[in-house]
This record gives structure tokens, sequence and C-alpha cells, in this order.
């Protein structure tokens, strides 16, 4: 399957700031997701986006499918030291079937 | 709640041995996968299966083969474990087409 580029890979950042990270390909996808991924454990879905141009919100999570259908953003604000982890984007081709394409994930650590 | 479990958290094997890795769901989801994740290389899809008995090859699906007997049941045989084959194991599911795919919280397995 087709990797998606997934930036930044890392972030170190204080808590109380605000954090953003993207993802993009040079396909079009229909459906762009977002996980976490706590040390150790299996990933856990944020946020779905199924529409072009869509934005949602999932507390202080925000995440927009590209209106080019080729990239998405996830925001995160306030950041507190339970963000810290590994979130990836994930995102299903058009007429691919069921499986998904996955970044490479962007590490965010929060120091208090 | 989407429930994905996994048989093990940790396990431990010898190069050579036949191992049997198993992932229930139940929300009746038509839809399951077997991913592996590698640091650097992000989540690689094994093999997926969209109905009872029904199987893909994902795209790394050498050295593993995978059974589906009743819905909700979904399983990764290592016919013959190799060093390389030391990894963390994720199982996910999905209503039928639906792209979100929901995560087990996956096996870590160690092969000597």
């Amino acid at each position: 399957g087709q990797q998606l580029n997934q930036s930044p890979q890392s972030m170190f950042i204080q808590e109380g700031e605000d954090v953003s990270m993207n993802c993009t390909s040079s396909s079009i996808f229909n459906t762009w997701l977002w996980y976490k991924q706590d040390p150790g454990e299996g990933p856990v879905l944020l946020i779905a986006l199924y529409k072009a141009g869509e934005l949602t919100s999932n507390g202080r999570l925000t995440a927009q499918f590209g209106i080019t259908r080729k990239d998405s953003f996830l925001n995160i604000s306030a950041s507190i030291p339970s963000d810290v982890g590994i979130y990836f984007c994930a995102g299903q081709l058009k007429g691919s079937g069921y499986a998904l394409n996955f970044g490479k994930g962007t590490s965010l650590l929060v120091t208090p | 709640d989407v429930k994905v479990t996994q048989s093990s958290r940790y396990l431990v094997k010898r190069t050579g041995e036949k191992v049997f890795l198993e992932c229930v769901q139940d929300m009746d989801h038509e839809n399951m996968f077997w991913y592996r994740q590698d640091p650097g290389l992000g989540l690689r899809l094994i093999y997926f299966s969209y109905d009872v008995k029904m199987k893909e090859k994902g795209d790394i699906p050498e050295g593993y083969s995978v059974s589906r007997e009743k819905k909700e049941r979904f399983s990764l045989i290592l016919e013959s474990a190799s060093t390389n084959q030391t990894s963390m194991y994720l199982c996910a599911s999905s209503r039928e087409e639906i792209e979100t795919q929901y995560f087990g919280p996956g096996t870590r397995l160690l092969v000597l």
C-alpha cells in the first residue's frame, strides 16, 4: 500500500502550546482518519473525516479533510502531558477496497 | 463501544515454532485486519478478511497465514516463526463499506 507523508516526524513542546501535524499524498483519498497510540497499546481513533473540506472537532482536537482530497491536518490546542504519544494519519485510496494506508506517525512529547 | 481483543499482550517463542495470534471483535464487523508495526516502517498490512472464510493478502503476507471460521474471530498464524517476525502485531476490524478501523491493544511477539 501507499505510505502517506506525515510530518513532522516528532515534536517536543511545552504544556499549553498548540500543535499542528499533517499528512499529504499524491493520490486522492476517500477518507482520512487520525489515530493516537500510547506506548505498548493499539491505536485509538480520534477523528474520522469523510468529505473534502470537512472540518471536525473532538474536544481540543481539530482535523480537516483537504479540499484537494490529497491532504489532512490535525491540530491540538492547549496541549497537556497526557497528549504524549504517537499520532497516525490513515486514509483510504479511492477505489482501493477496504485497506487503509498509514503515515509513519508523529511522536509528540509534552513537558509540564 | 467497539471492542477488539487480542489473546496475548506479550509472547515469546522460539525459531521454528508455530505461533497462533487470536483476535476477537464484539461489534459484528464484517472486515478484520492483521498488521505488524515496526520502528521506522509504520503499520504494514499482512492479511485482511471481508467475510467468514474469505481472506486477502496485504502488503507483506509471506511467512503468515490466516483463518476466519467465525465472523467475530480472525487468527494470524506463523507456520514457522523466524527472528525477523519479532514485532508488534495489531488486529483491527471495521463495518462493511465503512473505512473506519478499530484496533486491538496489540501483541508484542519476540522470536528467539
